[in-house]
């Protein structure tokens, strides 16, 4: 079975400070992907960005970067110089097994950020 | 429109009744997904669509809840005999095809049972 662990229900920021989400996952297959998503107020959730089992190379879009970490199951999303836009709910998923066979996605229970001006 | 399609966006029951709640994925998009978003909780799976294949049911609740999808289309879901706890936001999403990972989300149909 797989699991997503988002520790932190609510975190709430001052514009411009730097902001670290965590997320850890459980699955026993070694091929996995992992996800972000972004909930706006509006609803619909936006991917953010996905990532398989076999890179751990840290990303960064923008102001947006992601630590990947297996030794320690982790998959933690950083905003730097947080803006009001920034807030929303986010989620981060895990979808495990190869090829499209395993389709269904595991979600967090999500994390919600307010960037406050 | 390019998105997804959700309708109603909110939909407000007596308890016991049935609803039917509607997903317009985006054209082309071969996989369809209902999940649903309680209060505080994650998004819990629903059920599966992909192309003509059998879908994966598994993720439903109980058997008062089905969903079909027609043409390979649309998609509805339907609750019948509504209870309280079912009270939260039901979300679709579609997939352009079986090896592309991104999900594309409608806003969702919040129904409220009372």
């Amino acid at each position: 079975a797989q699991k997503v662990t988002q520790a932190q229900t609510e975190i709430s920021v001052v514009e411009k400070e730097d902001v670290t989400l965590d997320c850890v996952y459980e699955t026993r297959d070694t091929t996995y992907y992992l996800f972000w998503y972004k909930q706006p107020p509006s609803g619909e959730l936006v991917f953010l960005i996905r990532r398989n089992s076999f890179d751990e190379q840290n990303e960064i879009s923008g102001r947006y970067s992601w630590n990947f970490q297996k030794s320690t199951s982790s998959f933690n999303f950083t905003i730097t110089a947080s803006q009001v836009v920034d807030s929303a709910v986010y989620f981060c998923a895990l979808r495990a097994g190869r090829g499209g066979s395993n389709y269904k996605l595991t979600f967090g229970k999500g994390t919600l950020l307010t960037v406050n001006p | 429109g390019a998105g997804v399609s959700q309708s109603p966006s909110n939909k407000v029951t007596e308890k016991g009744k049935d609803v039917e709640l509607r997903c317009d994925p985006i054209s082309g998009h071969t996989a369809l997904y209902w999940y649903r978003q309680s209060l505080g909780q994650g998004l819990e799976f629903l059920i599966y669509f992909q192309g003509n294949s059998a879908p994966d049911k598994s993720g439903l609740p109980s058997d008062r809840f089905s969903a079909e999808r027609t043409g390979g289309s649309v998609s509805t879901l339907t609750i019948q005999r509504t209870q309280q706890e079912d009270s939260a936001v039901y979300l679709c999403a579609s997939r352009p095809g079986l090896w592309d990972e991104k999900l594309f989300f409608g806003s969702g149909t919040q129904l409220s049972v009372l």
